[in-house]
């Protein structure tokens, strides 16, 4: 059974930084690219950030291009947001998900992870 | 970027009916749509991709459909674990990959 499950979460101040991970199983997680869209408190949907299944294509929206930091470890099957310089407006759930073998959806989700922004 | 728009933002149907569901690209996405169904405090999960595939598992009352830059999902007969929020999204241009607004299907 496929799974990907976060990690990390949680309160950081203005300014700081935080990571969050994402551990998958139940597929060969090397051959799949991978990415983060979060969802803010009562919002929709924004797509942030993809990486392909050997780390060489990475994509940014431009809302955290240059703050955040996408990676994976194909030998533990963990996927990876460095989040630099957090705002008030990154404020949201975090999900991973993988994307579709054959097109640019996500066919597989996690729980997510909760990372509140606040002084 | 790519602007989608969903309407309505909320749609009230009674449980059994036929409910549609709109969703407007600023420019033609060549068939790279894809809806996605949220229920509360869950997960987003794939319905349909390529405007009318439906992803595994999903029931045949989900059909999607449409063309260019207007398309609908509709939903035959309402059942109770229907009722939920329903995302648009499409992958024509990229990045950013970008999503519509939802629209909540509330029962009547």
């Amino acid at each position: 059974e496929v799974q990907v499950v976060e990690s990390g979460g949680g309160l950081v101040k203005p300014g700081g930084s935080l990571t969050v991970s994402c551990a998958a199983s139940g597929f060969t997680f090397s051959t799949y690219s991978m990415n983060w869209v979060r969802q803010a408190p009562g919002k929709g949907l924004e797509w942030l950030s993809s990486i392909s299944g050997g780390s060489d294509y990475v994509h940014y929206a431009d809302s955290v291009k240059g703050r955040f930091s996408i990676s994976r470890d194909n030998v533990k099957n963990s996927l990876f947001l460095q989040m630099n310089r957090l705002k008030a407006e990154d404020t949201a759930v975090y999900y991973c998900a993988r994307e579709s073998w054959n097109s640019f959806t996500f066919d597989h989700w996690g729980q997510g992870i909760l990372v509140t922004v606040s002084s | 970027e790519i602007v989608m728009t969903q309407s309505p933002a909320t749609l009230s149907v009674f449980p059994g009916d036929r409910a549609t569901l709109s969703c407007r690209a600023s420019q033609s996405l060549r068939g790279h749509l894809a809806w996605y169904q949220q229920r509360p405090g869950q997960a987003p999960r794939l319905l349909i991709y390529g405007v009318s595939t439906r992803a595994t598992g999903v029931p045949a009352r989900f059909s999607g459909s449409g063309s260019g830059t207007y398309f609908t999902l509709t939903i035959s007969s309402l059942q109770s674990e229907d009722f939920a929020v329903y995302y648009c999204q499409q992958y024509e241009s990229w990045p950013p990959i970008t999503f519509g607004q939802g629209t909540r299907l509330e029962s009547k």
